[in-house]
């Protein structure tokens, strides 16, 4: 039952480039929408969210897209940085929270 | 303030015996989630608890796999007669009891190891 779907296992994308990270989900239910950061042998840590009254969160070099109609979310980070190497899980949630397979970035200098 | 606490870090265990991987959530949060990450796989959700409730547990296998959530102490995720499919990183997440739009919080998770 894949309620969350990231259908890019791995993107690859030049420093100072902008990386965009697709996210599809199934419930209409689903209220609040998160990106999950994580790296080798550390749990997920919170990046960015969104509620779905709202269609666009910005945080320094990251912004968070929802467009509720096509049920799909998008991170853009830009510009992106070695450091931002990664594997990005997109979550949404209403009474629980389910996360997509993961997309792992790769930043390359 | 003490972030989601997991142990132990590393499990390892022989085929047949049972694993107990324990989370204490972060203080003041009543809702824990259990998810698995099977080697070059994403995270799968487990079960969703809250205190001395299972909330979900659509993601729980049928059989072998238990999880609570007591009104004291930690969370304990317990995995019954191991088998080398069960080696994974498991990882427990804990919110507030005012989800209202908020964050879950990680733990570093346990890896299992089933030889």
């Amino acid at each position: 039952d894949q309620q969350v779907k990231q259908n890019s296992p791995s993107l690859s994308v030049q420093e100072g480039r902008i990386s965009i990270l697709n996210c599809d989900y199934t419930n209409s239910m689903f209220d609040y929408f998160l990106w999950y950061k994580k790296y080798p042998a550390e749990g997920p840590t919170f990046l960015i969210s969104i509620s779905s009254i709202k269609d666009k969160n910005e945080d320094g070099r990251f912004t968070v897209f929802l467009n509720k109609s096509a049920k799909h979310l998008s991170l853009h980070i830009v510009p992106s940085q070695p450091g931002d190497s990664a594997v990005y899980f997109c979550a949404a949630s209403y009474n629980d929270m389910r996360f997509g397979a993961g997309t792992r970035l790769t930043v390359k200098p | 303030n003490a972030g989601v606490m997991q142990n132990p870090r590393h499990l390892v265990r022989r085929r047949g015996q049972e694993a107990r991987l324990r989370c204490s959530p972060m203080k003041g949060h009543s809702h824990v989630y259990w998810y698995r990450q099977l080697p070059e796989e994403g995270l799968k959700f487990m079960v969703y608890l809250q205190k001395e409730n299972i909330i979900d547990e659509s993601g729980m296998p049928k059989e072998r796999f238990s999880a609570e959530f007591p009104k004291e102490g930690p969370s304990i995720l317990r995995i019954q007669q191991v088998v080398r499919g069960d080696s994974a990183a498991y990882f427990c997440a804990s919110s507030p009891p005012d989800r209202g739009g908020t964050e879950a919080f990680f733990g570093q998770g346990t890896r299992l190891t089933v030889v």
